[in-house]
């Protein structure tokens, strides 16, 4: 089963916009990745983001994470072309073991 | 390029036979990760290695095997191969037990 859902599950914005996604898990964590997939090809790190961390930058993007409520956000900022892919959040109980991923958010960025 | 190699990049078969899929880490990286990707499924994580001992499990099939070798290859057994076994089935690597994974392009199987 998944342990993280992405929402929303499609997201179409004009470029130069920002694109927001959200994370929602259901058990403890000890930290929360965020990786792109463009289509059909490997997934990419994006960023990381430990369970004692409240927001984290990292070029055009921001993560934050609320523990209580067992959420993360991506923003990504003056979006471009290129940003279209998929955005998974990946979580796992201790480390990278049983690193699960959620469903993802398909996002386009129309030009 | 992430450093990590998948092979074969396509593979096609029939229903109840075997394949094997083979990952090559990113060099020093000592944390193996298969992963299986379908549109019903998402991505669904199978099974970890660590230095050449299983890690951890997730929802691999008694159908599927894998093992991590001395020089940290590894490879992914599947057998009595099912239509629904088709699937993008990916591997990752990592430095240690923690920190961001490394993905190969993956190895895209058709069962036929």
């Amino acid at each position: 089963s998944q342990q993280g859902e992405e929402d929303p599950q499609a997201l179409s914005i004009q470029e130069g916009e920002n694109a927001t996604m959200n994370c929602s898990y259901k058990t403890s964590i000890n930290n929360l990745q965020w990786y792109r997939q463009n289509s059909g090809r490997g997934l990419v790190h994006l960023i990381l983001i430990r369970s004692n961390e409240r927001e984290k930058h990292s070029g055009r993007l921001r993560v934050t994470l609320d523990t209580s409520k067992k959420s993360s956000s991506l923003l990504i900022t003056a979006s471009r072309a290129a940003d279209t892919a998929s955005y998974f959040c990946a979580t796992g109980p201790f480390g990278n073991e049983k690193l699960t991923f959620g469903t993802g958010t398909r996002l386009t960025i129309i030009p | 390029d992430s450093g990590v190699t998948q092979t074969p990049k396509h593979l096609i078969t029939a229903t109840g036979q075997r394949v094997t899929l083979r990952c090559s880490p990113r060099s020093g990286d000592l944390s193996v990760y298969w992963y299986q990707q379908s549109l019903d499924q998402g991505l669904q994580f199978l099974i970890q290695y660590y230095n050449g001992e299983e890690r951890a499990k997730g929802n691999i099939l008694e159908r599927f095997s894998a093992q991590q070798f001395p020089d940290l290859h590894s490879e992914l057994n599947l057998s009595s191969l099912e239509l629904g076994d088709s699937a993008l089935y990916f591997c990752a690597s990592s430095r240690g037990r923690t920190g961001e994974l490394f993905f190969g392009e993956g190895s895209r199987l058709t069962v036929l």
